[in-house]
């Protein structure tokens, strides 16, 4: 049992590049988020989906697109990667009235 | 909007001994969950204890309890008998169970230090 992968788990991009960062769960959960986490920061929402086909923004939306194509897969895209988007990516899915499983994480670097 | 605060960056803990971790949140809500989850130097977010605000009785789960304060909005982590394996960062999460959201908000963390 996978539970949730996050792929890619390192990426350096160049200011101004694009990219997705991939997430799926096999847990059959409804709920799915991305989080960024930054020293002294703590972890902080970017988007969430309740369920297929719902997204809604979270604290720190801004720069950032989701797309929840189907139950298992929430992807998280940088359209023009900044600087200030340097960070580590968490997804993370749970089940109604459960608690939150998280994956391993992406360190994005932006130069 | 609901927020949850850690007001201790740091703490340390002499093996054996046992040490408290604070959290406070700000809500309106009355239905909520709270949570307090590990993340140890790989990274990985590990669900240490849960509290349901409906339940008078403080969460525990062997040697982590909870001190759950609803009209103070406290919901404190003790530690007891520290192992060094105990060494982390936590952190507190508020999560509603009102009104159909599924926003999960955490506080910033505190750093655990565990000294042998």
């Amino acid at each position: 049992n996978a539970g949730v992968t996050q792929t890619p788990k390192f990426q350096v991009l160049k200011t101004g590049q694009s990219m997705t960062l991939q997430c799926a769960q096999d847990m059959n959960h409804n709920s799915m988020y991305w989080y960024r986490q930054d020293p002294g920061m703590g972890l902080r929402l970017i988007y969430y989906s309740a369920s297929e086909g719902t997204t809604d923004k979270g604290e720190v939306p801004n720069g950032y697109n989701v797309s929840r194509l189907n139950k298992r897969e929430f992807s998280l895209r940088l359209e023009s990667a900044a600087p200030s988007q340097t960070s580590v990516y968490f997804c993370a899915s749970r089940l109604w009235g459960a608690e939150a499983f998280f994956g391993q994480g992406t360190r994005l670097t932006v130069v | 909007a609901q927020t949850v605060t850690q007001s201790q960056p740091e703490m340390s803990v002499q093996e054996a001994e046992t040490v408290t971790l604070s959290c406070t949140y700000d809500t309106s809500e009355s239905d909520y969950y709270l949570f307090w989850y590990k993340q140890p130097p790989s990274r990985q977010m590990i669900l240490v204890i849960r509290q349901e605000a409906y339940k008078q009785q403080n969460a525990t789960e062997n040697r982590f309890s909870v001190n759950f304060q609803k009209a103070a909005k406290s919901f404190s982590l003790k530690i007891s008998d520290s192992q060094l394996g105990d060494a982390a960062m936590y952190f507190c999460a508020y999560r509603s169970e009102q009104g159909g959201s599924e926003k999960l908000v955490f506080g910033k963390g505190t750093k655990l230090t565990v000294n042998p």
